[in-house]
Parts: structure tokens; C-alpha cells; sequence
């Protein structure tokens, strides 16, 4: 398995502007997250799904923010429209049945 | 918010020599887990203990944990250059609840 997928690597977009990340997770996992990591807050959760449903989206920032899963082989999380203070690195990872997390390499949002 | 709060929150030693990484949190946990960062890449799972388990260890690593606390430490023994990362605890209160990360402790190891 080539682990759980992220893209793009490096997104660099103007304010204002939409910004669509992507995330495979790794086959069978049952759960998916989306963390956000900055240096001032570290990683906050996001959003997670289990079997394709949203459990708890609390840490969505606010309404710009929203997550999809249409399959258990992908799901994407959006920003429209972006700000300056959305600039981070923004993790997907999955679970299966033995608790651990496995991590995607990161998508590193800069909005100018 | 964050649950676990590790300290140090850097730490530099030589190599050869054994690195110890605390963490504290809030709530009763289910478990307890630590993962390491590298720089620029995603975290790697290290290592599991359960609420009910007082150490575990897994090659150099060791880890303990002490409820009545609500602390845990890793020790990487006979740390090399390559130990450098960043190293979190996370936990979780139940098997089905999200895993609460710590801002972390860096780890630097100079050869």
C-alpha cells in the first residue's frame, strides 16, 4: 500500500481565491481526519469521518472551511474563499482497526 | 485544544546519549501514543500504552505511563543523528474519540 495520499504537495493562491485539497486514505481504513498544523496552535483536528460520514466537525474553523468524503477512497477539504491566516500545513490521515494513525505527507497552504 | 503538553519543548544532546520526552494531560485517556516528525514530512506512529499498562518498549524506545499523574515519558536510548524530529503524544478517551495531539518536544541530536 503506498499509504495515505495527499495532494498537491505545495499549494501557494492569492486571498480571496478557492482552495481544494485532496486526500486518498489508505484502503480499508474506516476512519479519516483532517488536521491543520501551525507553529502557534500546533495540531488541531479538524473534521473526521467514519465509513464516509462527517462525526464531528467542530474544529472547521468556521463556514469557509468545509470537508467531503464521496467514497472511502477519497475526500477533500475546501477553503473558499482563503485568507492569510488559512496559511498552514493541512494533514489527512486514516485508521483501521488498531487505533494508530497513519499520516499523509502534508499540504503546505500558503495564502498570500 | 490541545490534552497532552510535552516538555521539554526543545531538547539538544550529543550522540550516544539517552533523550527523555515528557508529557502531561488533562483527562482520564484510553490510550496513549507518540508519533515523530521529521522535518517537512507527516508524523510516523512509534508507540502505544494502554491506560492500563505502566511501560512498553519498542527497540530504543521506552515509554511509561502513570495515570495517577496523567504523565507519560519517552526515553530514546543511544539516540543517533537520525532521532532527529519533533516527537508528540497524543490521546484519546475512547477507541471510537479522535486522537488530541501535544505541541510537541524537537529533538536535536549532534554528531
Amino acid at each position: 500500500d503506498a499509504g495515505v495520499i495527499q495532494s498537491p504537495r505545495h499549494e501557494v493562491t492569492e486571498m480571496g481565491q478557492e482552495v481544494t485539497l485532496r486526500c486518498k486514505p489508505i484502503s480499508g481504513h474506516d476512519y479519516l481526519f483532517w488536521y491543520r498544523q501551525t507553529m502557534m496552535r500546533g495540531l488541531e483536528l479538524l473534521i473526521y469521518f467514519n465509513n464516509n460520514v462527517p462525526i464531528d466537525d467542530s474544529g472547521m474553523p468556521e463556514d469557509r472551511f468545509s470537508a467531503k468524503m464521496p467514497n472511502a477512497s477519497f475526500s477533500t477539504l475546501k477553503i473558499q474563499p482563503s485568507e492569510p491566516r488559512d496559511s498552514a500545513v493541512y494533514f489527512c490521515a486514516s485508521r483501521g482497526i488498531n487505533e494508530k494513525l497513519f499520516f499523509g505527507s502534508g499540504t503546505q497552504l500558503s495564502v498570500l | 485544544s490541545q490534552q497532552g503538553e510535552e516538555d521539554p519543548q526543545a531538547l539538544s544532546i550529543q550522540e550516544g546519549e539517552n533523550a527523555t520526552m515528557n508529557c502531561s494531560y488533562k483527562t482520564s485517556i484510553n490510550n496513549l501514543q507518540w508519533y515523530r516528525q521529521n522535518s517537512g514530512r507527516g508524523l510516523v506512529h512509534l508507540i502505544l500504552i494502554r491506560s492500563n499498562e505502566r511501560e512498553k518498549h519498542s527497540g530504543r524506545l521506552r515509554v511509561t505511563l502513570d495515570t495517577s499523574k496523567k504523565s507519560s515519558s519517552l526515553l530514546i536510548t543511544a539516540s543517533r543523528a537520525a532521532d532527529t524530529a519533533s516527537y508528540f503524544c497524543a490521546t484519546d478517551t475512547s477507541g471510537n474519540t479522535p486522537l488530541v495531539f501535544g505541541k510537541g518536544t524537537r529533538l536535536s541530536v549532534i554528531a
